[in-house]
């Protein structure tokens, strides 16, 4: 089936330009995560969604940055005011909720895209 | 603080060698554990997960890790490493209850034939 898909796939932006980095989760795929991952780093968390709330947003560096998904199915990650310290490859994933210990909610593994690349100049 | 750490940042294994890749965590509670990996030109794929029972795991490709919660560590091994092994491995740690994934640095691992 098809995977977890993200457009562009490459942007380059000025500094100070707002983007749009979007991504289609698997289908069925009730969770969903957006990271971003610098050169030689892992990849760093930014927010996960359950549905269409966001269940953490901790790791969204500043007000700059916000995500939303509507319909609980497509997510669109929004940056403001780009700066060269955003360049970036930003990295989607999604996965299942499960039935965790003692009957709590837990989560599958997660898939990943390709990620977009970012280049702020 | 959460956090997870690679002690090999590059590896350099010629066929046939053994591999061993450290990975220590440091989180409160109840953890998933996972080994993704990224061969080149590829998006991330998950080699193994631990979510809990036997702390040997089984992976694709022959991987396996361990995970031993008293060295809060979660190791990934083979014992014969192939030339199409060469890729970046990520290990990471999660609550077991949040979807929050915490990724280490990475280790470039190259395979020479």
């Amino acid at each position: 089936g098809a995977g977890v898909s993200q457009t562009p796939s490459n942007k380059v932006t000025e500094k100070g330009k707002y983007v749009e980095l979007r991504c289609d989760p698997i289908s069925g795929h009730t969770a969903l995560y957006w990271y971003r991952q610098s050169l030689g780093q892992g990849p760093e968390f930014l927010i996960y969604f359950q549905g269409t709330g966001a269940a953490d947003d901790s790791g969204l560096p500043n007000d700059r940055f916000f995500a939303v998904r509507p319909e609980g199915s497509v997510s669109t990650l929004k940056i403001q005011r780009t700066e060269r310290g955003d360049s970036a490859v930003y990295l989607c994933a999604s996965s299942l909720r499960r039935r965790g210990l003692a009957g709590g909610r837990s989560y599958n593994e997660q898939f990943f895209g390709p990620g977009t690349r970012l280049t702020v100049l | 603080a959460q956090s997870v750490s690679q002690h090999n940042h590059h590896v350099i294994l010629s066929e046939a060698a053994s591999l061993e890749l450290g990975c220590n965590y440091s989180y409160g509670g109840t953890v998933n554990l996972f080994w993704y990996v990224q061969y080149p030109g590829q998006h991330l794929q998950l080699l193994l997960k631990y979510f809990s029972g036997d702390p040997l795991v089984k992976g694709i490709k022959g991987f396996e890790a361990e995970f031993i919660k008293s060295k809060f560590s979660f190791n990934l091994r083979k014992p014969s490493v192939q030339w199409s092994d060469t890729a970046e491995y990520f290990c990471a740690v999660r609550g077991s209850n949040t979807g929050k994934l915490i990724f280490g640095q990475g280790t470039t691992l190259q395979v020479k034939p």
